[in-house]
């Protein structure tokens, strides 16, 4: 079975850090998203990368970026964190674009 | 744009009681429509897809779902519920070339489903 593995289940971070939530896949996928959770809103994408260095933004890009270097991993930075950026962070892959996608089990960020 | 609706917030339904959770969508194209499943401080578990063929698709834990074009409608189904079946449940639809999108899925709000003993 295809793995997406999340680095940390729980975090709790100060207001202007700098954060990073890394995503590390181990089936070679070429697409890898990241989503926010959040009640009532369902999930909405940040970034996206169809191929290792490559980003696309998603629909709420803005405070965050996203590194790409090598295939399996893809990290979700907050270049300066804030208190609205508490959420759950969902990373996916999938093989190709039309397939369904591997979701790992979600980051819960709490920004204070 | 495509997009996806879940009308419903939340379904209670008794266990042993058939269950419909409801999604409705919106493409330019042939839909490619998909389900999925969150268990509480979880990441979303695949249940089944819509590609092609057969308007009636099964998945993972008995659930099953009819395509219906002239609806533009995805409804998940159980026959019968279970209590470990509460969780979010989630419907996706592809967002295609023909709309200019790059392909990836785009999620409806979810639906909370509520099984009572």
């Amino acid at each position: 079975d295809v793995k997406v593995t999340q680095s940390s289940r729980y975090l709790v971070k100060r207001t202007g850090e700098k954060v990073f939530l890394e995503c590390v896949q181990d089936m070679d996928h070429e697409n890898m998203f990241w989503y926010r959770q959040d009640p009532g809103l369902g999930l909405r994408l940040i970034y996206f990368s169809y191929d290792v260095k490559m980003k696309e933004k998603g629909d709420i890009p803005e405070g965050y970026s996203v590194s790409r270097e090598k295939k399996e991993r893809f990290s979700l930075i907050l270049e300066s964190a804030s208190t609205n950026q508490t959420s759950m962070y969902l990373c996916a892959s999938s093989l190709d674009r039309g397939r369904g996608y591997t979701f790992g089990s979600g980051t819960r960020l709490t920004v204070v | 744009a495509q997009s996806v609706a879940q009308p419903e917030d939340q379904v209670n339904v008794a266990e042993g009681n058939p269950l419909t959770v409801k999604c409705t969508y919106s493409v330019s194209g042939n839909p490619y429509l998909f389900w999925y499943v969150q268990y509480p401080n979880r990441g979303l578990q695949f249940l089944l897809k819509y590609i092609t063929g057969d308007n009636l698709v099964k998945g993972s834990y008995g659930f099953e779902a009819e395509f219906n074009k002239s609806q533009t409608s995805f409804h998940l189904k159980k026959p019968s519920a279970l209590v470990s079946d509460s969780a979010l449940y989630f419907c996706a639809v592809r967002d295609g070339p023909l709309s200019g999108g790059y392909n990836k899925l785009i999620f409806g709000a979810g639906t909370r489903l509520a099984v009572h003993p």
